[in-house]
C-alpha cells in the first residue's frame, strides 16, 4: 500500500517570505499523480497544485511550486511571497494511475501559519 | 468549472438519530464517489469508495452497517450514519471522481458536512 508523509505538524512564515512544504511517499508503482491541497478554517478542500509522475518538469502555479524528486519520492511545496491568505493546513495526496479511477492518500498535513 | 454539493453542512441531532448526508455532482456524471472523515486538525480518513450501481467498498476498520452509503444514480451518493452516538461526531466530506475519460483531472471535493451528535 502506498503511504504519504508530511514530517512538518507546524511551519510558520513570515509575509512576504518564502516556506517550503515536505513531504514523502512510498509507491511501487510508475504511474501516479501528486497533490498539494489547502484547507482553510472554512475546511473546501482547495487544490493547489498537481504532478504527473511521468513529467520531470516540476509544476508551478504562480507563487506555488514543487520539487518533485521521483528517485527520492519526494514531493516539496514551495510557498513564495507568503500571503495572510495562505495560512491554512495543507495535505500532500498520492493517487494511482491505472485503468480506474484511485482513491487518495493522504499525508498527515502541515498547519502554516503567515506572520504579518 | 465542476462542483460537487454537499447537504447539509451541519448537523446537530440527538444520540440515536439515523443521519444521512448527500454528495451531488451537479454538472458531470460521477460513476465514483468517495467518502472521508476528519477529525479536527488531522488528515482525512477514506472511509468508503462509492460506484454507482454496485455496493461500495469500504475501508478496513470502517463498519458499513453503521455507515451505509448508496449511490443509485450518477450525479447522487448518500452516506447515512445509523443510529448515530457522540463519538461519530466528525466532519464529513465527498469527493467525485472526474467524468469518464478525464482519468488525469482531480477529484472534485464537497464543502463537507460538520457532524454533532448530543
Amino acid at each position: 500500500a502506498q503511504t504519504v508523509t508530511q514530517s512538518q505538524p507546524e511551519m510558520s512564515v513570515q509575509e512576504a517570505e518564502t516556506v517550503t512544504l515536505s513531504c514523502t511517499y512510498d509507491t511501487s508503482e510508475s504511474d501516479y499523480y501528486l497533490f498539494w491541497y489547502k484547507q482553510p478554517p472554512s475546511r473546501q478542500m482547495i487544490l493547489v497544485i498537481r504532478q504527473e509522475a511521468y513529467k520531470q518538469q516540476n509544476a508551478t502555479e504562480n507563487r506555488f511550486s514543487v520539487n518533485f524528486q521521483k528517485a527520492a519520492k519526494s514531493f516539496s511545496l514551495k510557498i513564495s511571497d507568503s500571503q495572510l491568505g495562505d495560512a491554512a493546513m495543507y495535505f500532500c495526496a498520492y493517487r494511482s494511475g491505472g485503468t480506474s479511477y484511485g482513491k487518495l492518500t493522504f499525508g498527515q498535513g502541515t498547519i502554516l501559519t503567515v506572520h504579518p | 468549472g465542476a462542483v460537487v454539493s454537499q447537504h447539509p453542512s451541519r448537523v446537530i441531532c440527538k444520540s440515536g438519530t439515523s443521519v444521512k448526508i448527500e454528495c451531488r455532482s451537479l454538472d458531470f456524471q460521477a460513476t465514483t464517489m468517495f467518502w472521508y472523515r476528519q477529525f479536527p486538525k488531522k488528515s482525512l480518513m477514506l472511509m468508503a469508495t462509492s460506484n454507482e450501481g454496485s455496493k461500495a467498498t469500504y475501508e478496513q476498520g470502517v463498519e458499513k452497517d453503521k455507515f451505509l452509503i448508496n449511490h443509485a444514480s450518477l450525479t447522487l451518493s448518500t452516506l447515512t450514519v445509523t443510529s448515530a452516538h457522540p463519538e461519530d461526531s466528525s466532519f464529513y466530506i465527498c469527493s467525485a471522481a472526474p467524468a469518464e475519460g478525464q482519468r488525469n483531472q482531480p477529484q472534485h471535493f464537497g464543502d463537507g458536512t460538520r457532524l454533532s451528535i448530543l
